[in-house]
């Protein structure tokens, strides 16, 4: 079973709004969380990385959340734009190892 | 561009073929790393170098796959024998010695099908 579960798997919304991911995850302990956005043939690009004592990490129009305690994490998108359309993975860290969900595709329809 | 590159971008073979990927690092990462990704799957780890030394390989690196770092710089990954199984995006990644956060940077992976 995978250790780190993303919802929802796809989604679709009109350009200029928002949009929440989630992730819920049983790694224990874990050094990160991190969230990655990978186009379409394209190598994951790290948009976030946020330790177990941090709550909250923006960049730009992305802001993750952590609750270590339940062990979920969110990805909000605000404004969406065409070029958010990926795949949005989460990824939490064990030291060098990395367990990955499955991603939740986002495709954003002017 | 001084990012993480791998060479093919594409490739296509025929079952029972021998195949090679080739991975260039981040100049100066000491740290490689392996994942396969299949459709719809998020990255799944296969190998793992600090400098040349091969620290970590998961069960999923069957006997067919071999993943070398001679020199601690670029890294080649062959596969022998493929199978349609095979069939995946193969990326590579690296990360600087002084990253406590172990932050991986990732290539632009090779795709590969098996016919």
């Amino acid at each position: 079973k995978n250790q780190v579960e993303q919802s929802p798997q796809s989604l679709i919304i009109l350009e200029g709004k928002n949009c929440t991911l989630q992730c819920n995850y049983t790694v224990s302990p874990f050094s990160n969380l991190r969230w990655y956005k990978q186009d379409t043939g394209r190598g994951p690009v790290s948009l976030t990385i946020m330790t177990f004592s941090e709550n909250t990490k923006s960049n730009g129009r992305y802001t993750a959340t952590l609750d270590a305690d339940t062990k979920q994490s969110s990805l909000h998108i605000t404004a969406s734009q065409l070029s958010d359309s990926a795949s949005y993975i989460c990824v939490v860290s064990e030291g060098y190892k990395l367990s990955f969900g499955a991603g939740t595709t986002v495709t954003v329809r002017a | 561009d001084t990012g993480v590159s791998q060479d093919p971008r594409h490739k296509i073979t025929k079952r029972g073929q021998n195949v090679t990927f080739r991975c260039d690092p981040i100049s100066e990462h000491n740290r490689l790393y392996w994942y396969r990704q299949t459709l719809g799957q998020g990255p799944e780890f296969l190998t793992y170098f600090q400098n040349e030394a091969q620290l970590e390989k998961s069960r999923l690196l069957s006997d067919r796959f071999s993943a070398e770092r001679p020199k601690g710089s670029f890294s080649t990954l062959e596969i022998q024998r493929t199978e349609q199984g095979d069939s995946a995006m193969y990326l590579c990644a690296s990360s600087p010695r002084t990253s406590g956060r172990n932050e991986q940077f990732f290539g632009p992976g090779t795709r590969l099908t098996v016919l």
